[in-house]
């Protein structure tokens, strides 16, 4: 299987932060790398697709990059709504695994 | 819009067979080339893929459950399933029903539903 890692595991920002998640996978996965947030109590939702394309619906301040092993996830401006726990996942090679997840908050 | 719903029993006895059912609504579950997945998570946990029915009908699950799965669809009802077999406390998780346009692209969540696995 192909593991996932992120840093940090957790994060302390305020509001307007810039912040940045790393992801990292055990092995190449091309660009099928995804994002998701998910907030206490609920599913998660998908923020970000093939590396870097954003799921409609979600705003410009999340971005997308990387390629082949190392991905980051950014979060231009940090708002009260997007404190969470964010997850990469990688859809290149079955069992489809996640990150173990970074937790964003005060 | 598509919208998702689990059903099925919270608790289920160690040994015996959990069976959860995803009901599709706003949408047709042979309508489009989709795959429909579960998803779990133990509690306070990470995500874990189970597998998935494609709008086909092929499937493809988790080989570190793959003994004990069974995803089918049921275009009939629109609505589609996982059975999980001998189950043991380690199966205690929520388990999500999604709907996504590539196999592992996971757009649309139900809401999750909570299984405790006891006796």
């Amino acid at each position: 299987d192909i593991q996932m890692t992120q840093s940090p595991s957790s994060l302390s920002a305020s509001v307007g932060d810039r912040v940045t998640i790393t992801c990292r996978a055990s092995q190449s996965i091309k660009t099928y790398l995804s994002w998701y947030q998910q907030k206490p109590g609920k599913a998660p939702k998908l923020l970000i697709y093939t590396v870097s394309t954003l799921q409609s619906g979600v705003p410009s301040r999340f971005s997308g990059s990387g390629s082949a092993t190392d991905f980051t996830l950014t979060i231009s401006s940090l708002q009260p709504e997007d404190f969470a726990t964010y997850y990469c996942q990688q859809s290149y090679i079955t069992p489809f695994t996640f990150g173990p997840g970074t937790k964003v908050d005060f | 819009q598509v919208q998702l719903q689990e059903s099925g029993p919270g608790l289920v006895k160690p040994s015996q067979t959990l069976s959860l059912t995803c009901s599709v609504s706003g949408g047709s579950i042979s309508g489009g080339a989709y795959y429909w997945s579960w998803i779990r998570q133990h509690p306070g946990k990470g995500l874990e893929w189970i597998g998935y029915v494609y709008y086909s009908g092929s499937t493809d699950s988790n080989p570190s459950l793959k003994s004990r799965i069974t995803i089918s669809a049921d275009t009939s009802k629109n609505e589609f399933s996982l059975r999980l077999s001998s189950v043991t406390a380690a199966d205690t998780a929520v388990y999500y029903c999604t709907r996504g346009s590539q196999p592992g692209w996971l757009g649309v969540w139900g809401q999750g539903t909570l299984v405790t696995v006891s006796s």
